[in-house]
């Protein structure tokens, strides 16, 4: 079966410092890869989605950037991070439409 | 592009009363309609979906209409159970060449009162 890895789970940055965010999928080829925000008590806000290795779509403008350098692995960066950063970062795949969502990563910008 | 609208924002219900949710989505061409339950510091889970060649599908207590007509779809929970409090999530797609994105609504935080 599939399953989708998220890491880490917390995270406590402070402003103007770099970010990594790691999400890997197992049990599937060629997905369809998803980074979302959810700030707190709020929706999903879609931010970059992937169908192939090293093709990714924004869909909002930031200062945030994603990559997939391996065909189940998709990394969502930045170089320096804001405030306005801090939220819950969803990964998620799909395939045939149905969407599933990783674990998540609380981010705190300090 | 799409837009999707769910109301209400909250409900709140008593235990064993039944509890609606309604969507409505702008683009004829979505195909496709989940709907995700998200408890407090989880991840969205999906619950059921349809698509846009059925009108009604259900899951012991939980159901989703779909009327294509009028652009809108709803979540139907019966007999309520305080477990079933947390925040839903609809969303629209179409299979096409979106690539599978959903459109998510706002989302509603249902409470069910022991």
């Amino acid at each position: 079966s599939q399953t989708i890895h998220q890491w880490p789970a917390t995270l406590v940055q402070p402003v103007g410092s770099p970010l990594s965010l790691e999400c890997t999928v197992e049990g599937t080829s060629n997905p369809n890869l998803y980074w979302y925000r959810q700030a707190a008590g709020r929706g999903l806000q879609l931010l970059f989605y992937s169908v192939g290795i090293g093709q990714i779509s924004s869909e909002v403008p930031q200062n945030l950037s994603a990559s997939r350098p391996q065909d189940r692995q998709f990394i969502l960066s930045s170089k320096k991070l804001l405030l306005s950063d801090s939220g819950f970062y969803l990964c998620a795949w799909s395939s045939q439409g149905e969407q599933f969502f990783g674990p998540g990563t609380r981010l705190t910008v300090l | 592009g799409e837009n999707v609208e769910q109301h209400p924002s909250t409900l709140s219900v008593q235990e064993g009363d039944s509890a609606v949710i309604k969507c409505t989505y702008s683009d004829s061409a979505s195909n496709y309609f989940p709907w995700y339950k998200q408890e407090l510091g989880k991840r969205p889970q999906l619950i059921i979906d349809i698509r846009s060649n059925v009108g009604e599908k259900k899951d012991q207590r939980i159901a989703v209409t779909l009327n294509k007509t009028a652009k809108h779809f709803s979540l139907h929970i019966t007999e309520t159970q305080p477990e079933d409090s947390a925040v839903y999530f609809c969303a629209a797609s179409f299979g096409g060449t979106s690539y599978g994105k959903l459109t998510f609504g706002q989302g509603t935080i249902l409470t069910v009162h022991p």
